[in-house]
């Protein structure tokens, strides 16, 4: 099976830190993704990549940058936290003929 | 442009009860749609998809759902409600282009009640 990883289940920052999340997947995937989740919102696109030092962003990408530097790592960056950014954050893959994606088990980021 | 309602944010049913959890559609093409699953404190996963051939589609779990174009609706049923069902359940649809991104609705939270 197809795994995602993200490095940290709970992470909790002081504003104005910069922040690394970090994905990685093992199947060769070209396509990652990172999506924040908050409640009665539902999962909202910040980022994805469509293939190595390729990115685009998606409906939230303020505040928030991205790096692909290897296609198997996919990192999301806050470049100076604020509460605002406290949330559950998704990574997820998928190959070019697969309609579907993997989920990582997210990071929940607290910003304090 | 592509999106997704979900009806209820909470759906209430006792175990053994019919599930079904509500999601209409809306796609200038002809859609690609996905229902997951997140358990708590867990990433998604993938239920079912439809893309194309016959519109009931079965997935994981019991769970089920059909492709109504005329609706625009791909509603998620399960004849029987167990206690492990109990979960948040997320349609999306594809929007198309080279990376295929979903778009997702805001969740059903389901509780199943003993």
């Amino acid at each position: 099976d197809v795994k995602v990883t993200q490095s940290s289940r709970y992470l909790v920052k002081r504003t104005g830190e910069k922040v690394f999340l970090e994905c990685v997947q093992d199947m060769d995937h070209e396509n990652m993704f990172w999506y924040r989740q908050d409640p009665g919102l539902g999962l909202r696109l910040i980022y994805f990549s469509y293939d190595v030092k390729m990115k685009e962003k998606g409906d939230i990408p303020e505040g928030y940058s991205v790096s692909r530097e290897k296609k198997e790592r996919f990192s999301l960056i806050l470049e100076s936290a604020s509460t605002n950014q406290t949330s559950m954050y998704l990574c997820a893959s998928r190959s070019g003929g697969n309609y579907g994606y993997t989920f990582g088990s997210g990071t929940r980021l607290t910003v304090v | 442009a592509q999106s997704v309602t979900q009806l209820g944010s909470h759906v209430s049913v006792s175990e053994g009860a019919l599930v079904l959890l509500r999601c209409n559609y809306s796609s200038s093409v002809p859609p690609y749609l996905f229902w997951y699953v997140q358990y708590p404190n867990q990433g998604l996963q993938l239920l079912l998809k439809y893309t194309t051939g016959a519109t009931l589609v079965k997935g994981i779990n019991g769970f089920e759902a059909e492709f109504k174009k005329s609706e625009t609706s791909f509603h998620l049923t399960k004849p029987s409600a167990h206690m492990s069902d109990a979960a948040e359940y997320f349609c999306a649809v594809r929007v198309p282009g080279a990376t295929n991104k979903l778009i997702f609705g805001t969740g059903t939270l389901l509780a199943v009640q003993p």
